[in-house]
Parts: C-alpha cells; structure tokens; sequence
C-alpha cells in the first residue's frame, strides 16, 4: 500500500485565499484525522471522521475551517478565507478504527506545509 | 480532561549512548494505550513503541524500551546504543481506549552528538 497520500506537499497563497488540502487514506481503513502542527501549539487534532461521519471537531480553530470525507477513500480540509496565523504543517492519519486491532495504530502521511503570507 | 507532559524540550546523547526521554500524562481512565512517535526532518510521524495500560511488562522494540509506571501516571522511552538517525523529535501520545481520538505531548527535540 502506498500509506496515506495528501497534496499537495507544500502551499503558499495570498491572506483571504481559499485553501484546500487533499487526503487519501490507507484502503480499508474506517477512520480518518486531520492535524495541524506548529511550533506554539504542537500537534493538534483539529477532526477526526468514522465511517466518513464527524466524530469530533472540537478542534477545528473557527467556521473558517471545514472538512469534509465525502467516501472511504477521500478527505478535504478547507480554510475559507485563509490567514497568516494558519500557516502550519497539517497531517492527515488513517486507522483501522474501532472494527481494527486493539491499538488502533494511526498512520500518518506526509503532511502539507501551508503557508499564507 | 487527559493531558500529556514532556518537560524537556531538547535533548542531547553522545552517538552509543543512552538516552531517556520523559512523559507523565494525566487521566482517570484505567485502560487506555501510550506511544511514542517519531518525527524526523523528514516530519513523517513514525510509530516508534506502544504500550497497553493492563500490561505489567514494559515494551521493547529492538534498542527501544519504555518505563511504564501507571500509578504514577508516567511513560518514558529509553533508547539505547543512539545512532546518529535517532535524531528527531519524539512525541509521548495518549489514547483511551473507548474512542479513537490521540492526545500529543509537545514533543522532545533529540540530538545525537557524533
């Protein structure tokens, strides 16, 4: 499997941009998250999904950040409009989730590097 | 709430040394699971060694081993013989059991000294 594919990689837009961040899961996976790292703050988890439905979004900064998991295999976290202080590494993970092994091993992708000057 | 600490934010070990990073949590669950990752520059986020809160025995992978101590409320990670790509940060996470949500810690920057 080739693990969790997000792009892009790295994102430089305007303030007041749209941004939309790409997410593909490890196939057969059930659940999905969506993190935001930087140096103040660490790793954050902004929303996690089951089975493509909201669990938890308690993360998620403000109504400027959606996301969205319209099937198994695809996620979107979008920012509308964005801001300076959005600039982050963001992550997705998949897991096998409840149904999976007890530990419920999140596995990573790479990351986006988004940065709004 | 459940909260993870890691009160060193930099680390250094001599190359084939060993070296041990700190992390309590705080939670008032009984079964849940601990981890460590690591994030090399490369920032992909590597399990590195997992722990089941109902096991006594501490894990081990390879020169990886945790200290386990529950009534404290503490996990660290020991790595032994440090090699030059053990350098990167290392996050202590926390997962109860009955959801799926992973709690970070702020992480702990390593540097091996060649």
């Amino acid at each position: 499997d080739a693990g969790v594919i997000q792009s892009p990689r790295h994102e430089v837009t305007e303030m007041g941009q749209e941004v939309t961040l790409r997410c593909k899961p490890i196939s057969g996976h059930n659940s999905l998250f969506w993190y935001r790292q930087t140096m103040m703050r660490g790793l954050e988890l902004l929303i996690y999904f089951n089975n493509n439905v909201p669990i938890d979004d308690s993360g998620m900064p403000e109504d400027r950040f959606s996301a969205k998991m319209p099937n198994a295999s695809f996620s979107t976290l979008k920012i509308q409009p964005s801001e300076p202080r959005d600039s982050a590494v963001y992550f997705c993970a998949s897991s096998l989730g409840r149904t999976g092994n007890s530990y419920n091993e999140q596995f990573f992708g790479p990351g986006t590097r988004l940065t709004v000057l | 709430a459940q909260t993870v600490t890691q009160s060193q934010p930099e680390m250094s070990v001599q190359e084939a040394e060993t070296v041990t990073l700190s992390c309590t949590y705080d939670t008032s669950e009984s079964d849940y699971y601990l981890f460590w990752y690591k994030q090399p520059p490369s920032r992909q986020m590597i399990l590195v060694i997992r722990q089941e809160a109902y096991k006594q025995q501490n894990a081990t992978e390879n020169r990886f081993s945790v200290n386990f101590q529950k009534a404290a409320k503490s996990f660290s990670l020991k790595i032994s013989d440090s090699q030059l790509g053990d350098a990167a940060m290392y996050f202590c996470a926390y997962r109860r059991n009955r959801d799926d949500k992973i709690i970070f810690g702020k992480g702990t920057r390593l540097h091996i000294l060649p």
